[in-house]
């Protein structure tokens, strides 16, 4: 069964570094996002992505966060200059038309 | 304001006993609702899905839900518990009408305990 991907598993930063986490979406999907979860939080939204462009986003997705599909396959979050608050888990979620997402395992991101 | 509330932080339940989550939603109208599960250290699997028709909807590994609109809930069920169903559970509600991203609102999940 097709499945999204995400690497790494676990990445750890110095504040102030850029990082970038990948993830491959399922094949055929079209539209692609961007889920955090801060330790004992919720799942909160970050970005959606449709298209080539980023058809919404929340307030966190401020100006050090950016998304890329540099290919047909991959879809990045890079984060510019990371800081300790930025420690979370990042889930890369896609979809076909239908409305179900499906999650990626999620990245473990530390900031140190 | 739009919101997804989950009750229960904890929920502690006996092997083969019955399984009542519970979800409530704030939107203006009838939102897309779903509950996914996490494993510790896994990622987040859909067990079922709310858009319109039937009121119970069936999921995978046994679980059921019921969509209430008078009460605004989506509370998740399983009539026999496995200690496998150990996990965290997120409701998560998705706006219709919104524009194409149609981002996911997540409660705060309720962590289940099945004890022998």
């Amino acid at each position: 069964e097709p499945e999204v991907t995400q690497t790494p598993s676990h990445q750890v930063t110095q504040m102030g570094q850029e990082v970038i986490l990948r993830c491959v979406p399922i094949s055929n999907h079209l539209y692609f996002y961007w889920y955090r979860q801060i330790l004992g939080q919720k799942v909160e939204f970050l970005v959606s992505f449709y298209n080539n462009e980023i058809s919404e986003k929340s307030e966190i997705f401020d100006d050090q966060f950016s998304v890329e599909r540099p290919d047909g396959s991959n879809f990045t979050l890079k984060i510019r200059s990371t800081k300790l608050e930025d420690s979370a888990m990042y889930f890369c979620a896609s979809r076909v038309a239908g409305y179900e997402q499906y999650f990626g395992p999620g990245t473990r991101l530390t900031v140190t | 304001a739009q919101s997804v509330t989950q009750p229960d932080i904890h929920i502690t339940v006996s092997e083969g006993a019955s399984l009542e989550l519970r979800c409530n939603y704030s939107y203006g109208a009838t939102p897309y609702l779903f509950w996914y599960v996490q494993s510790p250290g896994q990622g987040l699997q859909l067990l079922l899905k709310y858009f319109s028709g039937d009121t119970l909807v069936q999921g995978i590994k046994g679980f059921e839900a019921e969509f209430k609109r008078s009460q605004s809930s989506f509370n998740l069920r399983k009539p026999s518990v496995h200690w496998s169903d150990a996990a965290e559970y997120f409701c998560a509600v998705g706006a219709p009408g919104s524009n194409s991203g149609y981002a996911l609102n997540f409660g705060k999940g309720t962590s289940l305990l099945v004890t022998p």
